[in-house]
C-alpha cells in the first residue's frame, strides 16, 4: 500500500505566479489535511477536506489560497499570485474514515518564491 | 483553542544514553490524542508514538515511551539507548477525538545524538 504521495517535491515560482500542489492520499483514506511549515517552525493546519467537500478551512489565508479534493484525482492546494512569504514546506496528510485521528503524512512540497 | 508548547528548542544526548523531551498542552476537552512525530533531515513526518487520553497506561514503542500526566497536561517523550538515527526534529502534537480532527503541533525540539 503506497503512502501519501505529493508532487512536486520542489517547486520554484516567481512572485505573482500560481502554485499548484498535489496530494494523493493513501488507498482507502477519505480525509485529507493540508499543513504549512514555515522555516524553523512547527506545522500549522490549513484545511481539511473530504471528497468534494471542504470541511474546515479555518487555517487557510482568506485570499489567494484555495483547496479542493475532487471525486476523482488528487487533492489540490492552489496558491495564486504567490509572494515571498508563501515560501514554505506544504505537507499533506490523510486518514481513514474510522480512525480520523491517525494521520499519515506525505513527504511535503517545498515551495520557493523568488 | 488548543495550544502545544515545547520548551526545549534543542537537546543533545550521547549515543546509548537516555533523553527526555518535554511537551505541555492546553485544552478544555476530556477526550483527545497526543502524538510525537519525528522529522529527520529528509523532512518526512514520521509518527513515533500515540497516546489516547482516556488510557492511563503510558504508551510504549520499543525504545520510545511517554510519560502522560493528564492532570498536569504534560506529555514527555523518553528515548532509551539513543542511536545516531534518532537525530531529528521532534514535534509534539494534539488532536481531538472527533472525526476529521486537525493536529496542533508544538514548535519542535531539535535532538542531536553525539557518538
Amino acid at each position: 500500500n503506497a503512502g501519501v504521495m505529493q508532487n512536486p517535491r520542489h517547486l520554484v515560482r516567481r512572485r505573482g505566479q500560481e502554485a499548484r500542489l498535489r496530494c494523493s492520499p493513501m488507498k482507502g483514506h477519505s480525509h485529507v489535511y493540508w499543513y504549512r511549515q514555515l522555516p524553523e517552525e512547527g506545522l500549522k493546519f490549513m484545511v481539511y477536506l473530504q471528497k468534494e467537500n471542504i470541511i474546515d478551512e479555518s487555517g487557510m489565508p482568506k485570499e489567494r489560497f484555495s483547496a479542493e479534493f475532487p471525486k476523482e484525482g488528487p487533492s489540490i492546494l492552489r496558491i495564486q499570485q504567490v509572494v515571498r512569504g508563501d515560501s514554505a514546506a506544504y505537507f499533506c496528510a490523510s486518514s481513514p474514515l474510522d480512525r480520523a485521528y491517525e494521520q499519515y503524512f506525505g513527504p511535503g512540497t517545498r515551495l520557493t518564491v523568488t | 483553542a488548543q495550544t502545544v508548547t515545547q520548551s526545549q528548542p534543542e537537546m543533545s544526548v550521547q549515543e546509548a544514553e537516555t533523553v527526555t523531551l518535554s511537551c505541555t498542552y492546553d485544552t478544555s476537552e476530556s477526550d483527545y490524542y497526543l502524538f510525537w512525530y519525528k522529522q529527520p533531515p529528509s523532512r518526512q513526518m514520521i509518527l513515533v508514538i500515540r497516546q489516547e487520553a482516556y488510557k492511563q497506561q503510558n504508551a510504549t514503542e520499543n525504545r520510545f515511551s511517554v510519560n502522560f500526566q493528564k492532570a498536569a497536561k504534560s506529555f514527555s517523550l523518553k528515548i532509551s539507548d539513543s542511536q545516531l538515527g534518532d537525530a531529528a526534529m521532534y514535534f509534539c502534537a494534539y488532536g481531538r477525538e472527533t472525526s476529521g480532527s486537525r493536529l496542533t503541533f508544538g514548535e519542535g525540539t531539535q535532538l542531536t545524538v553525539n557518538p
